[in-house]
């Protein structure tokens, strides 16, 4: 199994620029989430879901959209990029028990962003 | 949420036993508590996850006393390679992975 993959590893884009951020799994996932990491800080969650058709809101959702059409597949897109979205981003995948069961999350390499 | 409480970072030397030790006074009753590593230029990486009592697996063990209202997780005998940041994370998947946050993480630096 690849596990986790994130296309591409590094971009640099323009503000107001948009593009679209790539993820896949191969584990047969239910749930699927993205997040971004400013240098020194923790990882911050921008959107996830729960299955295909299915995505929510996280922690700072603000400037991304997210869709969900297949098992596999949850891309990140940047509607019109800022210089305040410059940050690594991380997608990340789990089994998704419903009830009673803590987290066991599987994180993709990262797409270093930079946005001039 | 369940906020975490963990030390900006710890120095260790090389086979030394290192305990990591994070707070989380406000603990519900179906959370579990998940640490994770991250190393330079990665996605972090599970490394154990428990829910009362110790548990061990091959790379750590975590020990959460009868009150849960901290964790200690132990790495025994570390190596250059156990250089990372530390995350402790507390949350109930049935609530969704966006009830777990990352805060900033211990980072642990092991000399030769």
């Amino acid at each position: 199994n690849a596990g986790v993959t994130q296309t591409p590893k590094f971009q640099v884009l323009k503000t107001g620029q948009s593009m679209t951020l790539q993820c896949a799994q191969d584990m047969n996932h239910e749930y699927m989430s993205w997040y971004r990491q400013d240098p020194g800080m923790g990882l911050r969650l921008i959107h996830y879901s729960v299955g295909a058709g299915i995505t929510d809101q996280g922690e700072v959702p603000n400037g991304y959209n997210v869709s969900r059409s297949t098992t596999e597949d949850f891309p990140l897109r940047l509607l019109s990029a800022a210089p305040s979205q410059t940050s690594v981003y991380f997608c990340a995948s789990s089994y998704w028990s419903g009830s009673g069961m803590g987290d066991t999350q599987y994180f993709g390499p990262g797409t270093r962003l930079t946005v001039l | 949420l369940a906020k975490t409480t963990q030390p900006i970072s710890m120095d260790s030397y090389e086979g030394q036993e290192v305990n990591i030790t994070c707070s989380h006074n406000n603990i519900a009753t179906n959370d579990y508590i998940t640490w994770y590593q991250q190393f330079p230029s990665q996605g972090p990486r599970f490394i154990i996850q428990g829910y009362k009592t110790k548990v061990t697996n091959e790379v750590a063990s975590l020990f959460i006393p009868a009150d849960r209202k901290s964790s200690t997780l132990s790495l025994p005998r570390v190596s250059l390679s156990d250089t990372a940041v530390y995350y402790c994370l507390v949350g109930d998947k049935a609530r969704g992975n966006n009830d777990m946050r990352f805060g900033a993480g211990t980072r642990l630096t092991v000399k030769p």
